[in-house]
């Protein structure tokens, strides 16, 4: 099956840098990679996702990058606020109907006010 | 759209219970939820796909009797733990996505903290 991998673990930054979570996974079949965001004891939300077919998405201070040729992509946080500190975790799926998604291991972000 | 309500949100059972955990999709049907498990401060872990109509699809080391999964229509898939132990304690969190509306991504229920005592 797929492997998620996810660093670093632990993230810790100044309010208003920026902050870049990396994973890279092992199915070269996967073809849709989405991040979700996490607060303690709550569900995880959707922030943004990407499919195979792009290289690059942006919401305004999100945004996703994927490289397929070397199997890894990332997100990109920039202007982070002490809102932005919860667990982020990447995942990855393949095709777009009904398939089970493939979680990292999950980065625990804090924005230092 | 795509809400997907779960219950109970939290249960303490003694050991040898059973628990059962439901997770319904309000405003759509789905013919796939999937069921995972999460430790403090760890990643979610799938479990096992729950299909509508036909049993589910349990990942490896998943064992299928003790974690019976039932998706007998297109909203409701549950989950039910049996003869629980201390260390099946954890949250429970199971998603969906519309069958219909594939644009509105998956969508996370809001998790059942599972407390074996």
């Amino acid at each position: 099956g797929e492997n998620v991998e996810q660093h670093p673990s632990t993230l810790s930054v100044q309010e208003g840098d920026s902050a870049v979570i990396k994973c890279t996974y092992s199915d070269s079949a996967s073809n849709y990679f989405p991040w979700y965001k996490q607060e303690l004891g709550k569900r995880p939300q959707l922030i943004i996702d990407i499919r195979s077919n792009v290289g690059e998405k942006k919401d305004q201070r999100i945004a996703v990058t994927l490289n397929k040729t070397a199997k890894h992509f990332s997100l990109h946080i920039t202007e982070t606020q002490p809102e932005d500190s919860a667990v982020y975790f990447c995942a990855a799926s393949i095709g777009n109907t009904g398939n089970q998604f493939y979680f990292g291991t999950g980065t625990s972000l804090t924005v230092i006010p | 759209g795509a809400v997907v309500s779960q219950h109970p949100s939290w249960v303490i059972c003694k050991s040898g219970t059973s628990v059962k955990i439901e997770c319904r999709s309000l405003d759509f049907q789905a013919t796939t939820m999937f069921w995972y498990r999460q430790f403090p401060k760890q990643s979610l872990m799938l479990m096992a796909t729950s299909n509508e109509g036909s049993k589910a699809t349990y990942e490896q080391g998943v064992e299928k009797d003790k974690f019976l999964i039932n998706h007998a229509s297109l909203t409701l898939s549950t989950l039910t733990v049996t003869s629980a132990h201390p260390e099946d304690s954890s949250f429970y969190i199971c998603s969906a996505r519309s069958s219909v509306r594939a644009n509105y991504g998956y969508t996370f229920g809001s998790g059942t903290r599972l407390t074996v005592v």
